[in-house]
């Protein structure tokens, strides 16, 4: 089955231990993404990859980190969390070159930073 | 600033009424725009999309309008369905970047 993949689905942590949110597709797509949702504000990207080795900032990059070492992987990354970081995250993953495409979605992983 | 809006954080229907969603624009390089639902735990899914070259598409129950020169959107689901009950948020692209602005959502409950 086609999907995207992420882990852990929720997560509780304390401000400043690092952390790692995985994210894994199945598509063969190049084009990954992570995205917040927060209530009222939508989904903001927080980073994107157009391809291997290729990352990019998205609107709200700020405290967060990603690599892109292999074309189905794209972790997330919060090296010191704090609290203003507790939201749902959602990782996503497209084909790009085709013009405009519709993203899919993972499941989300809801963090809780304290 | 956002530059996709949905002004309606909810709306109640009646199973068989249409429901309307609606979303603004500002940035006017934008010229895709898409309509994903989400179910609580879960990811957004893909519903429906439009070009800026379209004033409108349909598929089945959905049909999304636009209106370039007021730089509005809107979904219509006809007849609505409790299944329809979910967010809905609504998205725009610019071709260049193929980067995604999503609004704030629409929460929709259609009762029986």
């Amino acid at each position: 089955e086609a999907q995207v993949t992420q882990n852990p689905r929720y997560l509780i942590t304390v401000t400043g231990k690092k952390l790692t949110v995985t994210c894994s597709q199945n598509m063969n797509h190049e084009y990954m993404s992570w995205y917040r949702q927060d209530p009222g504000l939508g989904l903001r990207q927080i980073y994107y990859s157009m391809n291997v080795e290729v990352t990019d900032k998205g609107d709200v990059p700020e405290g967060y980190k990603v690599s892109r070492k292999e074309k189905r992987n794209f972790p997330l990354i919060l090296e010191s969390p704090s609290p203003n970081q507790t939201s749902l995250y959602f990782c996503a993953s497209k084909l790009p070159g085709q013009g405009p495409s519709p993203l899919h979605f993972g499941n989300g992983t809801r963090l809780t930073v304290t | 600033d956002q530059q996709v809006k949905q002004n309606s954080p909810s709306l109640s229907v009646q199973e068989g009424r249409i429901s309307i969603l609606n979303c603004d624009y500002t940035n006017s390089m934008f010229d895709y725009f898409l309509w994903y639902k989400k179910y609580p735990a879960e990811g957004p899914t893909f519903l429906i999309s439009i070009s800026s070259i379209k004033d409108k598409n349909e598929d089945g129950r959905f049909t999304v309008f636009l209106n370039k020169s007021a730089k509005h959107l809107s979904l219509h689901i006809v007849p609505s369905q409790p299944g329809d009950s979910a967010v809905y948020f609504c998205a725009a692209s610019a071709r260049v970047g193929n980067m995604l602005t999503f609004g704030g959502g629409t929460r929709l409950m259609v009762k029986p």
